[in-house]
């Protein structure tokens, strides 16, 4: 099993929809949390990142944590076709900075 | 700030041979960690350097190997290529482990 599950998708949803996004995790160590972003073909762009279970907004997006049930959330409001991409999330285990541990991704598509 | 840059970007190559990726991190970031990404096994921590140190390794077999030079920028060289290392492999930057930036990778084919 792997340490972090995340549904791969795809995921298609309509201009405007409210995404939501999410992972779960096994290893009780894991301390940071972050989301990214990957388009086909570039590298993976840091979107959200937090250290604390509760929630954390920025723009259109609001990440959220719960670690006793070692549950992480992404949420995108008002979705829009430039949206579409894959969203991966990431962990790093305690003391352990530098090693961050990804889902598969989940591929999103919004539709205009 | 320029980005993460990595070079080549591309590269094909036939197994058996041996191949050196070169990382150059955002100014003033210290730790450089290496990734591989495939469409079965997604994105793999390979190992990180931080101050020219492997401070973390992933569980990649000892044909994978890198290092890290005086000014943050790092290298990562796979010998005896084998055609399941074809692969994107990326490059992260950050000051020290947590919130790392990614370069656009090198695209490697092995023949």
């Amino acid at each position: 099993q792997k340490e972090v599950e995340q549904d791969p998708g795809p995921l298609s949803v309509p201009e405007g929809a409210i995404v939501s996004l999410n992972c779960t995790y096994s290893n009780s160590a894991f301390q940071y949390f972050m989301w990214y972003r990957q388009y086909s073909r570039k590298g993976p762009e840091l979107l959200m990142y937090t250290y604390s279970s509760g929630n954390k907004e920025d723009g259109r997006f609001t990440a959220q944590v719960d670690k006793s049930s070692k549950y992480i959330s992404l949420f995108i409001r008002d979705s829009q076709p430039s949206d579409s991409a894959t969203y991966l999330c990431a962990m790093t285990p305690y003391n352990q900075g530098g090693k961050l541990i990804f889902g598969q991704g989940t591929e999103l598509s919004v539709k205009p | 700030k320029a980005g993460v840059t990595q070079t080549p970007r591309y590269l094909i190559k036939t197994r058996g041979q041996q191949v050196t990726l070169s990382c150059s991190p955002i100014s003033g970031h210290r730790s450089v960690s290496w990734y591989q990404q495939t469409p079965g096994q997604g994105l793999q921590f390979l190992f990180e350097y931080f101050s020219e140190t492997q401070r973390n390794k992933g569980n990649f077999p000892g044909r994978f190997s890198g290092r890290q030079f005086s000014n943050s920028r790092s290298e990562m060289n796979v010998s005896t290529l084998e055609l399941g290392d074809s692969a994107l492999y990326l490059c992260a930057s950050s000051w020290a482990g947590e919130t790392q930036y990614f370069g656009p990778g090198t695209r490697l084919l092995v023949l």
